[in-house]
């Protein structure tokens, strides 16, 4: 079974540039979520999809971010424009659901460099 | 608000030694308790997990006991090799919410 699928693998873009990252996840999995994790750090949310349903997007700096999932499949995260504090690793999850016990599968990132 | 709170590393252990890095956590109501693990250039893997009060996870060799007394989930491996050498990150879920991640713990193991 494919896991989780992210690209791109590594951006480094000016600031001011928009950036958009995409993501696939498991095949089946109705949950989707984006994370970003800076160094050091453990991952935070940024937002939660229900299918194709945004229902947490309390932590996504809507001035800047935006995310889409059409279809309720495939995910795209962009940011226009970028800043320098935006540098970091964003993560994509999917699982089946969103019980507090389900498994939440983790995509490798794309990592971030704004200069 | 729920949070975790996992001890800092880095840790530095020989090959064959015991594990033991803690994790202890504030939540509302009864959460689901998970150990994940980055290796190096890799995304984070599930490495086990208790979905309420004294269950125990365990997966390659590895446990940690999901204690409500103690509100700890604190991660155990009795001889630990140089592949173990990773990020391990302690993180909580209520249903209906995303992960809450702790900080994360470097583990490196020498020859």
């Amino acid at each position: 079974e494919a896991g989780v699928v992210q690209s791109p693998r590594y951006k480094i873009i000016e600031k001011k540039q928009p950036v958009a990252f995409w993501c696939n996840p498991i095949s089946g999995h109705n949950t989707l979520y984006w994370y970003l994790q800076n160094l050091g750090q453990g991952p935070e949310l940024l937002i939660r999809y229900e299918n194709e349903e945004a229902v947490d997007d309390s932590q996504l700096p809507k001035d800047r971010f935006s995310a889409e999932r059409l279809k309720g499949v495939d995910s795209t995260l962009k940011i226009q424009p970028a800043e320098l504090g935006d540098s970091a690793v964003y993560l994509c999850a999917s699982s089946l659901g969103s019980a507090s016990g389900e498994t939440q599968y983790f995509g490798p990132g794309t990592r971030l460099l704004v200069l | 608000g729920d949070s975790v709170t996992q001890m800092e590393g880095p840790v530095t252990l020989s090959e064959e030694a015991f594990l033991t890095i803690n994790c202890t956590y504030t939540a509302t109501g009864y959460p689901s308790l998970f150990w994940y693990v980055q290796y190096p250039g890799e995304g984070l893997q599930l490495l086990l997990k208790a979905t309420k009060a004294d269950d125990k996870g365990s997966n390659k060799g590895f446990e940690a006991t999901y204690r409500k007394e103690t509100t700890s989930f604190h991660l155990e491996k009795g001889s630990v090799q140089v592949s173990d050498s990773a990020v391990y990150f302690c993180a909580l879920s209520a249903s209906g919410y995303a992960l809450n991640f702790g900080k994360g713990t470097s583990l490196l193991v020498t020859p």
